[in-house]
């Protein structure tokens, strides 16, 4: 089936730095997303992607969808404790069907 | 607006029992997934549904796990019977996805923990 990688698996920066994050895949998706998972909670969604090329940003996150289709990448700007989670990409095809990468845990120390 | 209402949060049981998962969509919304996320791992999908109708279920281990949602509306994920390896959190998620629409907006609740002993 199809796999996504997600890299890195877990970082823990200080409070203020950025953070870049990306996911690829052996396949190609028409959909791109970005979800965060706090602990005890489901994944929510945070942006979305729909062409190949599209820089999308949100607050202080930006993401774009790879000129390839097989790729994304997360960036969050200025981090704060709140940002603190698990964050999941995932790529979705026809008949809305989703396949998560294995996540990049972020920690922000004060 | 109501979310996605799981039940229950938590369930201990020994293996070879049996156990159930119930789901409530957000109102009007068509489609409507399981998923299996093991500690560490992203959610692995186990089963989507369209209204009644099962869109996709090959990832399900039909030998034990079943899965219905017979009005289009809540759903029920059954276990039975139950092993070690089924310890997992069971997210059931729903989306307002039709046939041409921008995919991939899913909404999740907060998930059924499931620890087999």
């Amino acid at each position: 089936g199809q796999q996504l990688n997600q890299s890195p698996q877990s970082m823990f920066i200080q409070e203020g730095e950025d953070v870049s994050m990306n996911c690829t895949s052996s396949s190609i998706f028409n959909t791109w997303l970005w979800y965060k998972q706090d602990p005890g909670e489901g994944p929510v969604l945070l942006i979305a992607l729909y062409k190949a090329g599209e820089l999308t940003s949100n607050g202080r996150l930006t993401a774009q969808f790879g000129i390839t289709r097989k790729d994304s990448f997360l960036n969050i700007s200025a981090s704060i404790p709140s940002d603190v989670g698990i964050y999941f990409c995932a790529g979705c095809n026809a008949g809305n069907m989703l396949t998560f990468g294995g996540g990049t845990r972020l920690m922000v120390k004060p | 607006e109501a979310g996605v209402a799981q039940s229950p949060r938590y369930k201990i049981i020994e293996k070879r029992q049996s156990v159930a998962f119930w789901c409530n969509p957000i109102s009007g919304h068509a489609t409507l997934y399981w998923y299996q996320q093991i500690l560490g791992q992203g959610p692995k999908l186990l089963i989507q549904f369209q209204n009644n109708g099962v869109v996709d279920d090959s990832q399900l281990p039909k030998d034990r796990f079943s899965a219905e949602r017979l009005k289009g509306v809540d759903s029920t994920l059954k276990i039975q019977p139950a092993k070690l390896e089924d310890s997992a959190v069971y997210l059931c998620a729903s989306s307002l996805y039709y046939s041409g629409r921008a995919g991939g907006e899913l909404f999740f609740g907060e998930g059924s923990r499931l620890t087999v002993l």
